[in-house]
């Protein structure tokens, strides 16, 4: 079984200030994992996604998240937040061995970022 | 431009009525699968497909049809609308999702159509 837990439904920061979002899951494998943002009245987008080559992953816009295996956490950063950073974001965890094409949505959290 | 394309944006049906969402991609993406978003729910998925000709359900099926007669469309039938079916729905694909991290390559998501049920 999988789940994910997204641990702050809202969070609320300063323009410039850092960004986190926080993550754990539960994977009873090799876990898949993904961030996904949401501005208003649009689609997903995809940020990142871990691929286990690297813990770190890189995305876009300046998004940064972390692969803690022994934390089952994957927590979304960024050094600096900006106004255009201002959605929902959504956790995503995809484990192959519950049928590779059901992935598990958080509930999501909603950063605000303040001027 | 390449991507996947949903239709109607909008819809208002009344209790008992019936239609079909709309989803193509361009992208000749093997999986596709069907999210409904509620307020503090995120998305929970209805259907997927892994290939033409072959679906499964999803978390949360009743009320909800599907068929994949070809690569590209992915239609989505309610068959006897209900007010609990009011929601935004969201349409997605991948060129697969893999066996393990490596070759799981996420979703390109549709705009979503926003139905509501009176």
């Amino acid at each position: 079984a999988q789940s994910v837990t997204q641990l702050d439904s809202h969070v609320s920061v300063s323009e410039g200030t850092p960004v986190l979002l926080r993550c754990n899951y539960s994977s009873s494998y090799s876990p898949s994992l993904f961030w996904y943002v949401q501005h208003p009245n649009k689609g997903l987008q995809l940020l990142l996604k871990y691929t286990s080559a690297a813990t770190l992953v890189k995305g876009i816009n300046g998004f940064e998240a972390e692969f803690k295996k022994s934390e089952t956490s994957f927590h979304l950063t960024k050094p600096s937040a900006h106004m255009s950073d201002a959605a929902e974001y959504f956790c995503v965890v995809s484990d192959r061995h519950t049928n590779a094409g059901k992935s598990t949505f958080g509930d999501g959290t909603t950063l605000t970022v303040k001027p | 431009n390449a991507g996947v394309t949903q239709t109607p944006k909008f819809q208002v049906l009344k209790t008992g009525q019936s239609m079909t969402l709309q989803c193509a991609q361009d992208m000749n993406h093997e999986y596709m699968s069907w999210y409904r978003q509620d307020p503090g729910m995120g998305l929970r998925l209805i259907h997927y497909s892994v290939g033409a000709g072959i679906t499964d359900q999803g978390e949360v099926p009743n009320g909800y049809n599907v068929s994949r007669s070809t690569t590209e469309d992915f239609p989505l039938r309610l068959l006897s609308a209900a007010p609990s079916q009011t929601s935004v729905y969201f349409c997605a694909s991948s060129p697969s999702v893999g066996q393990g991290p490596e070759t799981n390559y996420g979703y390109t998501f549709g705009s979503g159509t926003r139905l509501t049920v009176v």
